[in-house]
């Protein structure tokens, strides 16, 4: 059974830092994907990553992914409070045929002046 | 126009009662789902339609049923209702030739009291 794990799950942090999530998966796939989700809001998608090796960026906001090593990264540059919201990456699963997305537990960031 | 539209938004109700969430995507797509985010902010699957037949179903109490009318719309009736059924519940849609990411609603937060 797929799990995915992310690390940390909450994250406090001072504006102008640089930081990075960490998404690990524990069985073989090669679509990852990146969600943001405000307190009381969905979720909204960030970043799609299809393949091995693949980096998006994004203004202050860059995701790669190693599906050799089945870890993702989100990697936040010189954070700003904007960007305060809980991260979920998820991957990609087929499930008798079909295709479902397992997240993660979801890193809840802060960022403080 | 709302992609992804689920009603109601809220819900309060009492134990034992029953009641139903309804969703509708206007984006074409083939797949939706009915995904639970509980307290912990943990995300996990409970359904998936593709064009109207259910495809995935987790392991869910028989409580849950969910209907598809037509491939536009996918509604959940739940019976019964626990208190361990209070969360937020999103409806997403996605289309099965495309990278297989996921449009969320914006959530219908079921509370039993």
């Amino acid at each position: 059974e797929l799990k995915v794990e992310q690390n940390p799950l909450f994250l406090s942090m001072q504006e102008g830092k640089n930081y990075t999530i960490y998404c690990n998966y524990s069985t073989t796939s090669d679509r990852l994907y990146w969600y943001r989700q405000d307190p009381g809001k969905s979720l909204e998608s960030l970043f799609v990553l299809l393949s091995n090796g693949a980096v998006k960026q994004e203004g202050r906001l860059m995701a790669s992914l190693d599906t050799k090593a089945r870890l993702s990264t989100l990697h936040i540059t010189a954070a700003v409070h904007d960007l305060s919201a809980t991260y979920f990456c998820a991957v990609g699963a087929d499930l008798q045929g079909a295709q479902k997305l397992v997240f993660g537990q979801g890193t809840r960031l802060t960022i403080n002046p | 126009d709302t992609a992804v539209s689920q009603t109601p938004k809220y819900l309060v109700t009492q134990m034992g009662n029953d009641k139903s969430i309804k969703c509708e995507q206007n984006l074409g797509h083939d797949t939706m789902y009915w995904y639970k985010q509980d307290s912990k902010k943990f995300l996990k699957i409970m359904f998936s339609y593709n064009n109207k037949e259910l495809i995935i179903n987790e392991t869910v109490p028989n409580r849950f049923s969910p209907k598809s009318p037509d491939k536009a719309h996918l509604n959940l009736h739940i019976n019964s209702l626990e208190l361990g059924d209070s969360a937020v519940y999103f409806c997403a849609s996605s289309q099965d030739w495309g990278t297989g990411e996921l449009f969320f609603g914006e959530g219908s937060r079921l509370t039993v009291l």
